[in-house]
């Protein structure tokens, strides 16, 4: 398996919080996502990275902003978390953009906001 | 631009018996296709790929699936299901670059004894 670590696993927390998801890989891959997986979307990218500092939206990228200062971690921000944004958010690491190489994924953060 | 459609959100089969999983795609080039399967609380795991060599393509866990392009389809296809496959499957097709992957809204397997 990959080594991508998500965390935390499971949070939950209020409307209008901050709120900060982490990836961290041991991989050594250029290509970091995060997605957003709800019932009956498959999983929709929010934003992705390409390098460090080098970083793109996606096509659900509002309400969200991300961060990446080192290769392995890959930090996804909800400035001020709304019910909307309750879902489950994967990260996803690919080895270089154009070597048609997949995506490996790791298990997901459950994110729950009341 | 690309897009994938799954034309079953669910499917149900019985233990031994085939399993197909129809995706559709479009593209604007010849497009690079996967399979994913994501069991329950779990992340994505890679099934097989489509990148322009053979038309059929061979995966893990006995899953194959046949690239057409003049159906613009990826269907996804198993000989005899097994309990351990009920999960959901996704299919997903890459832009150009490889930099960005769309992916369809699932289909979930269900397998019954």
């Amino acid at each position: 398996d990959a080594g991508i670590t998500q965390s935390p696993r499971h949070k939950v927390t209020e409307t209008g919080t901050p709120v900060t998801l982490r990836c961290h890989q041991t991989e050594n891959h250029r290509y970091m996502y995060w997605y957003r997986q709800d019932p009956g979307h498959g999983l929709r990218l929010i934003h992705y990275s390409y390098g460090v500092k080098d970083t793109d939206k996606g096509e659900v990228s509002d309400g969200y902003s991300v961060s990446r200062s080192k290769t392995e971690d890959f930090l996804l921000t909800l400035e001020s978390a709304t019910s909307s944004q309750t879902s489950v958010y994967f990260c996803a690491i690919s080895f270089e953009g154009g070597s048609n190489q997949p995506q490996h994924f790791g298990d997901g953060t459950r994110l729950s906001i009341l | 631009a690309q897009s994938v459609t799954q034309l079953d959100s669910h499917v149900s089969v019985s233990e031994g018996t085939p399993v197909l999983l129809r995706c559709n795609y479009s593209s604007s080039y010849s497009p690079s296709l996967f399979w994913y399967v994501q069991h329950p609380n779990k992340g994505l795991q890679l099934l097989l790929k489509y990148t322009s060599a053979a038309t059929l393509v061979k995966g893990i866990n006995g899953f194959e699936a046949e690239f057409k392009k003049s159906e613009t389809s990826f269907h996804l296809t198993k000989p005899s299901a097994h309990m351990s496959d009920a999960a959901e499957y996704f299919c997903v097709v890459s832009d150009r670059n490889f930099n960005k992957f769309y992916f369809g809204s699932g289909t979930k397997l269900n397998v019954k004894p």
